[in-house]
């Protein structure tokens, strides 16, 4: 099965940027969504196809894919930012809806 | 405004059924497919499988066919997800979301449920 490999965490200082990686075989040649979900709270979808941002998902949330990587960044990281993300595609060969592993932002 | 409100919380027995709810609102309830997602305590997200309203075709994860069913009620923009026989490792926060295309764009708040004896 096809499998998204995250890093459990990264950390990053206010103001900074946190690049949050999602890897898999050619993996561009999907597309990628981002979600963001807070302590106690249901995710909430940041990033869809690659790089698009829903209504009220703040500029400082963009992402790339290609190759074996797609790429979650967030720049001028605030506090609120602190949070799991995960990134998930759809597996045509399979007809099955896959999440990464999930990576915790910690916001130092 | 796109809303999905699942049930309430759940505390049931092993060998117990169940049956929870995620209902619809502020978008045609039949245009988008209802996916359920898993998460037990302290991990990650797990897609447990997706349902067409209209006609209630599904579509399961294969370590999740044969152990939930899932269905909807197109008149009430309600969809279900049960247990016949509940065990100890049903105990996670379950999520429905609405796909669009191949992301979930709105997601319902989330019914904990926990199965202990």
């Amino acid at each position: 099965s096809y499998v998204l490999t995250q890093p459990p965490s990264v950390s990053v200082a206010p103001g900074k940027t946190a690049r949050i990686t999602c890897g898999a075989n050619n993996i561009g040649s999907k597309s990628v969504h981002w979600y963001q979900q807070k302590p106690d709270q249901a995710p909430v979808l940041v990033i869809y196809y690659d790089t698009d941002r829903p209504s009220g998902i703040p500029e400082r949330f963009s992402g790339s894919n290609s190759g074996n990587t797609a790429t979650l960044t967030i720049t001028r990281v605030e506090a609120g930012d602190e949070a799991d993300y995960y990134c998930q595609v759809w597996d045509g060969s399979s007809d099955l809806y896959v999440f990464g592993t999930g990576t915790k932002v910690t916001v130092l | 405004e796109v809303q999905l409100v699942q049930s309430g919380t759940e505390v049931k027995k092993p060998g117990e059924s169940l049956k929870i709810s995620c209902k619809g609102s502020g978008y045609s309830f039949t245009t988008y497919w209802i996916g359920w997602v898993r998460q037990m305590p302290g991990k990650g997200l797990e897609w447990m499988g997706i349902l067409y309203p209209v006609d209630s075709y599904t579509r399961y994860r294969p370590s999740f066919q044969g152990q939930v069913t899932f269905s909807a009620d197109k008149s009430m923009s309600t969809a279900y997800l049960q247990w016949s026989s509940l065990k100890a490792s049903d105990t996670a926060m379950y999520y429905c979301a609405r796909r669009n295309n191949s992301s979930f764009d709105y997601w319902g708040q989330g019914t904990l449920v926990t199965v202990s004896s």
